[in-house]
């Protein structure tokens, strides 16, 4: 079935150090969404990139869609201590015609040292 | 907007009990979702519905029901709760199937 892998899987970071996950799926996607996960809490919606090698810019934190539609990244400049929390990607689940919920990776821990 | 309400919080159940986890949204969403998460993984989806009266099952629906009466209300029944059913469960709702997802606070689920 379809699959969504993310790597790493934990990255210990220097309070201030860039920070980047990567998300690949075994399918084309319409579209690849980020959520970030605090500690304790729910996944809470980030961004959606639609269009084949797609950029977008939220403060620090950079996404990109891959030219193929398969791939994804995030990357954020200069850590902060509010950054700590799990980052999940996560793409349309297809099935017979049209999309039944979403697929997620299994997200990247990020850990933040003072 | 209250968004996604999830009850309860917490909840430890014994071995062989039954539960119901409620899930209510106010978004008018069609499309709503039941997923677990277990520690360090990602989010399973166990069962999802397209509308009201209309669900089928996820990736990982064994032990658990669901029925949605209505647009607003989505509950997930746990029959016979086994410890493999411990875990995180969110209820999720979206206005389209296959994009931004709203998540519920969470019920954390302990079996005995």
């Amino acid at each position: 079935g379809q699959q969504v892998m993310q790597i790493p899987q934990y990255q210990h970071v220097q309070e201030g150090e860039d920070f980047t996950t990567y998300c690949n799926s075994s399918t084309t996607l319409s579209n690849i969404q980020w959520y970030k996960q605090r500690p304790g809490g729910h996944p809470v919606f980030l961004i959606q990139l639609v269009k084949s090698g797609e950029v977008k810019k939220q403060k620090r934190l950079t996404f990109q869609f891959g030219e193929a539609k398969k791939n994804s990244s995030l990357h954020i400049t200069a850590t902060q201590t509010t950054d700590v929390g799990t980052y999940f990607c996560a793409g349309p689940t297809m099935a017979g015609g049209g999309a039944d919920g979403l697929t997620f990776g299994k997200g990247t821990h990020l850990i933040i040292q003072p | 907007n209250a968004g996604v309400t999830q009850t309860p919080k917490f909840r430890i159940l014994k071995i062989g009990q039954s539960m119901t986890l409620q899930c209510t949204q106010d978004m008018n969403h069609n499309y709503m979702y039941w997923y677990r998460q277990d520690p360090g993984m990602g989010l399973k989806l166990i069962y999802y519905s397209v509308g009201a009266g209309i669900t089928d099952k996820g990736e990982v629906p064994n032990g658990y029901n669901v029925s949605r009466s209505t647009t607003e209300d989505f509950p997930l029944r746990l029959e016979l709760a086994a410890p493999s059913q411990t875990s995180v469960y969110f209820c999720a709702s979206s206005d389209r199937s296959g994009e931004q997802a709203f998540f519920g606070q969470g019920t954390r689920l302990t079996v005995v």
